[in-house]
Order: C-alpha cells, then sequence, then structure tokens
C-alpha cells in the first residue's frame, strides 16, 4: 500500500460545527503533516507530526486542533472555522530518512458557510 | 522569507514544444532535497522528480529532464514534447532539516503550465 488516504473528500460546515479531517498511510512511514492549500496558492505547512508527537505548530489558530493516535492515523479537528478557512487540506508523510520523499493524499476541500 | 522561488507565473505553450521551469531556492544546509510536483485541476499533488544536495547529476526520465546547479541554486525542470495532458500548477519543493532527521517540505508559488493543442 503506497498511498495516503484522506476522508471526506468533500466538507462543508457551518461557522458552529464541529467536524473531523481524516488521514491514513500505511506505509510505516514516521512523519506526517497538515498542509492547507488556497485556491491558486502553494501548500502552505500547518502542522508536522514525528513519532506520533507534534513537532511543528506553524502558529495555527486554535481552531484547527490536530491528533496523531497511533502512526497510521492522522485527525485534523475543526471547530468554529471562518469562511476564509475555504481550502483543500492536505495530508502527507514521509520516511524519517527522507529516502522516499513525500506521499501526498488527495485532500479533502472544505467550505465553511 | 521565501526560500523557493519561481519567477514564472504562467507558461502557454503549444504541443509538442518543450517547456522549461526555473525554480531558485535558498537554504543553510548541507543536506536537503529537491522536489518537483504536479498538481491537475483535479487537486492531488503527484510527485515527479527528487533530488538530493549530494547528487548534481542531471537525468532524463522519459519526457522530464532536469538541471540542478548548487553553483546558482537551481533546479530547473523540462518537459519536452509537451503534451495536452501536461496541463497544470508545477510546484518546486524544498525540503531541509528543521531537527536532526526531522524534515519539512516548502514550496515555491507554483507555475501554471497550459498546453494548448
Amino acid at each position: 500500500d503506497t498511498e495516503v488516504t484522506q476522508t471526506p473528500k468533500h466538507l462543508v460546515m457551518g461557522m458552529t460545527n464541529k467536524k473531523s479531517l481524516k488521514c491514513e498511510q500505511h506505509m510505516g512511514h514516521r512523519a506526517m503533516y497538515w498542509y492547507k492549500q488556497k485556491a491558486k496558492k502553494p501548500p502552505e505547512l500547518m502542522f508536522v507530526y514525528s513519532y506520533e508527537k507534534l513537532s511543528i505548530n506553524e502558529s495555527v489558530p486554535s481552531r484547527f486542533s490536530p491528533e496523531c493516535p497511533n502512526s497510521s492515523l492522522l485527525n485534523l479537528h475543526l471547530h468554529a472555522l471562518q469562511p476564509e478557512d475555504s481550502a483543500l487540506y492536505l495530508c502527507a508523510s514521509s520516511p524519517r530518512d527522507q529516502s522516499y520523499g513525500y506521499t501526498f493524499g488527495s485532500g479533502t476541500r472544505l467550505t465553511v458557510v | 522569507a521565501q526560500k523557493v522561488t519561481q519567477a514564472q507565473t504562467e507558461i502557454s505553450v503549444v504541443e509538442k514544444e518543450d517547456v522549461t521551469l526555473d525554480c531558485v531556492y535558498e537554504t543553510r544546509d548541507t543536506t536537503y532535497y529537491l522536489f518537483w510536483y504536479k498538481q491537475p485541476p483535479s487537486g492531488e499533488l503527484v510527485f515527479l522528480i527528487r533530488r538530493n544536495s549530494f547528487d548534481e547529476q542531471n537525468e532524463i526520465s522519459g519526457r522530464y529532464s532536469w538541471n540542478f546547479q548548487k553553483s546558482t541554486s537551481s533546479f530547473n525542470f523540462t518537459i519536452t514534447a509537451s503534451q495536452v495532458v501536461d496541463s497544470a500548477v508545477y510546484f518546486c519543493a524544498l525540503s531541509e532539516a528543521y531537527l536532526l532527521n526531522d524534515y519539512k517540505l516548502s514550496f515555491g508559488a507554483g507555475t501554471t503550465v497550459t498546453v494548448r493543442a
């Protein structure tokens, strides 16, 4: 299995809702990442987990809450989002030694209404 | 500070023309990795090529080739004999260590390539 699977593919949520994005990989990669991509912009790093521990938080607002329950799973919990948070959220994983680079999921397209 | 610069915002070519995408990077590390990714309209990021900082050998893989020059901090990418299916946004990216053996990937702004039939 050489894929990163993200669910759901599309999500529409209200500003008072709580939702979660899910990312799963079974390649034994020890680093997992969340990126946010606005239209016509490059992906921007949000969080990095290394060996299931949060190692980078790029000053992301607390309405985004990451979680890494185990080495294969990465969640992003969403609460009280704003319309400007609408974007494509990409998950990625990589082996720690960079030998195979980064594998990206197909993303969750989030719309906040 | 911008670590990866893609000066070309958009490139439009006619099918079968060659397309060269420029990328200039900035890093203080001696060990780093450079990537090119393709993002078609569907949104997924497709890995194309990877180079580590110790290997300046330029290669060709099918219709793709790349020119890595550490002296000028450039990592340019060429699509030979372009096809309509090559239309996408192309990102150059730099992977650097933020801790010993922990890396993060930073992207350039991207170049939109349109190949016309």
